[in-house]
C-alpha cells in the first residue's frame, strides 16, 4: 500500500506570493493533520481534519489555511509567504482523529526568498 | 498544554554501545507518549508508543523506552547501535482532547561512530 504522499516535495517561492501544498492520506485513511517543522526544531501543529472538518487548529496567523475533499487527500494554503514560512511541511494521516495512530508523509520543503 | 523537553541535543556514541536519549514531559492530563525518528531529507517515523498498560515500551529497531509518570520521562534506549542508528530523534506527547496535537520536543541528533 501506498503512504502518505505530499507534492510537490521542493518548492521555492517568493516573498509575498501564495502556495498550495497538497497531501494524499492512506487508503482508508479520514484524518488529516499538517505540521510546520522550521530546521533545527521539532515539528508544530498547525491543523487536523476529519471528515472534511477542521478539528483542531494550531497558533498560526490567518494566513494559513486547508481544507479536506470528499476523497480525504488535503490542501495546505499560505498566503503572503514570508521569510519565516521556509520550512518542512508535514502531512500526516490517521484512521480517525485520535493521534495514536498517525503515519507522517516525507513532507514538502518549501523556501521563502 | 503539553510541552516536552529534550535536554540532550546532540549524542555522540561508539557503535555497538548503548545509548539512553532523554525525553521529559510537562503536563496536567492523560497523555499518550511518541519516539519518532527522522532521516535526512525524509519524513517521521514512528519508533514505538505509549498509550496505557506496560510502562516498558518496545518498538522497532531494537529500540524500547520506559513510561515514567512520577518523573514525567519517556526515555528511550538501545543496548546497541548500528551506524544505521544516526538520525535526528524526536520525542512527542499527546492529549486526548479533540482535535488532539502532538507536541514534539526539539530533538535529539544521535550520531554512532565506527
Amino acid at each position: 500500500d501506498a503512504g502518505v504522499t505530499q507534492s510537490p516535495t521542493h518548492l521555492i517561492k517568493t516573498r509575498g506570493q501564495q502556495v498550495t501544498l497538497r497531501c494524499s492520506p492512506i487508503s482508508g485513511h479520514k484524518s488529516v493533520s499538517w505540521y510546520q517543522q522550521v530546521l533545527g526544531q521539532g515539528p508544530q501543529f498547525i491543523f487536523q481534519y476529519y471528515e472534511k472538518e477542521e478539528r483542531g487548529r494550531g497558533n498560526f496567523p490567518d494566513r494559513f489555511s486547508a481544507r479536506q475533499f470528499p476523497n480525504y487527500s488535503s490542501e495546505l494554503n499560505v498566503n503572503a509567504l514570508l521569510l519565516g514560512d521556509s520550512a518542512l511541511y508535514l502531512c500526516a494521516s490517521s484512521l480517525g482523529p485520535e493521534s495514536y495512530g498517525y503515519t507522517f508523509g516525507s513532507g514538502t520543503r518549501l523556501t521563502v526568498v | 498544554a503539553q510541552s516536552v523537553t529534550q535536554l540532550d541535543s546532540q549524542v555522540p556514541v561508539f557503535e555497538e554501545a548503548p545509548v539512553e536519549l532523554r525525553c521529559n514531559y510537562s503536563s496536567s492530563v492523560s497523555v499518550y507518549l511518541f519516539w519518532y525518528v527522522q532521516y535526512p531529507n525524509q519524513g517521521l517515523q514512528l519508533l514505538l508508543k505509549y498509550l496505557s498498560g506496560s510502562t516498558l515500551v518496545k518498538g522497532i529497531n531494537g529500540f524500547e523506552a520506559e513510561f515514567n509518570k512520577s518523573q514525567t520521562s519517556f526515555h528511550l534506549r538501545k543496548p546497541s547501535v548500528h551506524i544505521s542508528d544516526t538520525a535526528e530523534y524526536f520525542c512527542a506527547v499527546s492529549d486526548l482532547s479533540p482535535g488532539n496535537q502532538f507536541y514534539f520536543g526539539t530533538g535529539t541528533s544521535l550520531t554512532v561512530i565506527p
